[in-house]
């Protein structure tokens, strides 16, 4: 069965430090990750996907196969950045499985 | 522009009611889907219509139905509404074989 496990519900920094949301799945085939962002009044959006290998709004995620996690991270917090952050798993056609989200807070 | 509408934003309906929350997507996609938010956030796959097809159905209980007139639109009925149905209800699609899902903005469901 797909399971998608992030263990913080809330995590609280500092601006300007460091921030690292974590995200473990389950899965035994090659799944898809992603993360998603849910912002103050908005809708969800995707924030980014393991295969572009991409940096959006200073975050980075790598896909560790071997630790079946996928976590998301940001050298540099800054007051923008406090949202809901979900990560996502989807195989095949199935519909995107999210985990129970972890609410950022940054503190000015 | 909105590429994944949802209609109402607000729903608040007594016990017992029967109700109906719409979605359009303007995308072209051929995959739409329902999920629940609920007070803690945690976000869980209701329903997924492929081709005017229900694949998926997670144990959501029967006074729910999902409806597709076409592909562009997938409404969500919930009959006998009761207190634990006070949820956030967000609409998605994705193209089939896709890999970002675009959500709808979220229909707020009170029930008192």
């Amino acid at each position: 069965a797909q399971r998608v496990t992030q263990p913080e519900k809330l995590l609280s920094v500092f601006k300007g430090a460091p921030v690292e949301l974590k995200c473990n799945y389950s899965y035994s085939g090659s799944p898809e990750l992603f993360w998603y962002v849910q912002y103050s009044r908005q809708r969800l959006q995707l924030l980014l996907r393991h295969i572009s290998r991409e940096s959006i709004k200073g975050f980075t995620a790598d896909l560790n196969k071997g630790e079946t996690s996928f976590h998301l991270k940001k050298p540099f917090a800054q007051e923008e950045d406090s949202a809901m952050y979900y990560c996502a798993l989807q195989s095949g056609n199935t519909p995107l499985v999210f985990g129970k989200g972890t609410r950022l807070s940054v503190i000015a | 522009d909105t590429a994944v509408s949802q209609t109402p934003k607000y729903l608040v309906t007594q016990m017992g009611n029967d109700k109906s929350i719409k979605c359009e997507q303007n995308l072209g996609h051929d995959t739409m889907y329902w999920y629940k938010q609920d007070s803690k956030k945690f976000l869980k796959i209701m329903f997924s219509y492929n081709n005017k097809e229900l694949i998926i159905n997670e144990t959501v209980p029967n006074r729910f139905s999902p409806k597709s007139p076409d592909k562009a639109h997938l409404n969500l009925h919930i009959n006998s509404l009761e207190l634990g149905d006070s949820a956030v209800y967000f609409c998605a699609s994705t193209q089939r074989g896709g890999t970002e899902a675009f959500f709808g903005q979220g229909t707020r469901l009170t029930v008192v």
